[in-house]
């Protein structure tokens, strides 16, 4: 059974960078057609996609947000990461990583992680 | 952008049938997928790809996809399917995720 487990500061500053891990156990980030994506959801709202990597490399990313994250994996430890650069607190949202069946679904996800921005 | 349009609020009577929609352009001409998303909890895949139910989930759960609309139906509806319902496609024209607004689903 393949899990997916958050992990990073839940409080940012400003204009910082938002990063967070996301570590997979049970199965392999580099097997299969697998994008391991970030989706966001702020307080009593809906869902937000951010972005999705496959291990190859490449990439897609929300277009309201792209100027601002980079999605990127480490095979060797079985991880993918979130950076979210400048953030406001626009940005503070409760954060999930998960696995995306190619262009399909999201089939399994992470509990979340709640990231607040403020000074 | 592609945009999934979805009732903000849907409520019925146990044992009733809920029929929840996510409406889009030729949303016909996509894979639509659907999740349960209770308080606290992250979302829960309960349809695929139209109408496939993954492993665990209740036979009570069916999807379908024509035309402009898809729909999500719970049948015989439980105190336990209390919970927000998200659509979703991928955008093939954009390669984009895109998520309805959502359908907080109460059970009365």
């Amino acid at each position: 059974q393949v899990q997916l487990q958050e992990s990073g500061p839940g409080l940012v500053k400003p204009s910082q960078t938002l990063s967070l891990t996301c570590t997979v156990s049970g199965g392999s980030i580099s097997s299969g057609d697998h994008y391991w994506s970030w989706i966001r959801q702020t307080p009593g709202k809906g869902l937000e996609w951010i972005g999705s990597m496959i291990y190859s490399g490449s990439t897609d990313y929300n277009p309201s947000l792209k100027s601002r994250v980079s999605i990127s994996v480490d095979t060797s430890k079985n991880q993918f990461a979130l950076k979210l650069r400048s953030v406001t607190a626009a940005d503070t949202a409760r954060y999930y990583c998960a696995r995306k069946e190619g262009f399909g679904d999201f089939d399994y996800w992470g509990l979340g992680i709640q990231v607040t921005v403020s000074s | 952008s592609y945009v999934l349009t979805q009732t903000p609020s849907v409520s019925l009577a146990p044992g009733k049938t809920a029929t929840i929609t996510c409406g889009g352009n030729d949303i016909g001409s996509k894979n639509v997928h659907w999740y349960q998303q209770k308080p606290g909890q992250a979302p829960l895949l309960v349809i695929y790809y139209d109408s496939d139910r993954p492993s665990g989930i209740p036979e009570r759960f069916s999807g379908s996809n024509s035309g402009n609309t898809a729909t999500l139906t719970i049948s015989r509806v439980e105190a336990g399917d209390e919970a927000d319902y998200y659509c979703q496609v991928w955008d093939g024209s954009t390669d984009q995720v895109v998520f309805g607004g959502g359908t907080k689903l109460t059970v009365l």
